[in-house]
């Protein structure tokens, strides 16, 4: 079962980029790297998954290196509305996995954005 | 098309009551995943279900709680003669077939337990 290694915290200022980085050095061939946002007394939220190299949407990019072992998820020009906690998560889709169907979450990393 | 709904969003029991936590899931969607979350904490998986089926129950406690996704109508879970470290918020999410890695979430259910 894959396990993620995330920052527990962040801080950042408005307009800046946001990067923060997941270890995941037990990856399966088949996992995909995604990432979930959670606000306060919100359900978590998908923002983007990938399963290697960059993949980009209206929300963030996601950059995953040539041997997978991590991730970086990179929120540009951040605003305050974006305080939450990001979660990264390993899973399989297509098919079945040791994990089987269900996600598997860390502790996530708690942004802070400050005016 | 409507998100996935849960209701009650807050719960208050009192010791040794039943608590019955319901999830709709998006239109379409035949896959349910409960979780839990304690404050300050990440989620942690419960069970999963397809209709009229417990496809994996592995982080279930074995006593007390249990659940269903009949063939018609909401999932609901339910937690029987509940107790302090029940007081939790439980997220539902559905997906529409197995691949589970975009699922999406309710707002979830406080539940107190007094």
């Amino acid at each position: 079962l894959a396990k993620t290694t995330q920052p527990i915290s962040m801080d950042s200022y408005e307009g800046q980029e946001v990067n923060i980085t997941c270890s995941h050095n037990n990856i399966a061939t088949n996992d995909y790297i995604t990432w979930y946002q959670q606000f306060p007394s919100q359900g978590p939220r998908f923002i983007i998954q990938g399963y290697k190299t960059k993949v980009t949407n209206e929300v963030a990019s996601l950059f995953i290196p040539a041997d997978r072992k991590s991730s970086t998820l990179s929120l540009p020009r951040v605003s305050l509305s974006d305080t939450a906690v990001y979660y990264c998560l390993v899973a399989a889709a297509g098919g079945r996995s040791a994990a089987g169907n269900k996600l598997t979450f860390g502790g996530g990393t708690r942004v802070l954005v400050k005016p | 098309n409507a998100g996935v709904m849960q209701n009650p969003r807050h719960l208050v029991r009192r010791r040794g009551q039943e608590a019955r936590l319901r999830c709709s899931p998006m239109k379409g969607h035949s896959h349910v995943y409960w979780y839990r979350q304690l404050p300050e904490e990440g989620l942690k998986f419960m069970v999963y279900l397809q209709k009229e089926n417990i496809i994996d129950e592995s982080g279930m406690p074995k006593e007390r709680f249990s659940a269903e996704f009949p063939k018609e109508g909401p999932s609901i879970l339910r937690i029987q003669q509940v107790v302090r470290g029940d007081s939790a918020a439980y997220f539902c999410a559905s997906s529409p077939n197995e691949v589970n890695t975009e699922a999406f979430f309710g707002q979830g259910t406080r539940l107190t337990v007094v």
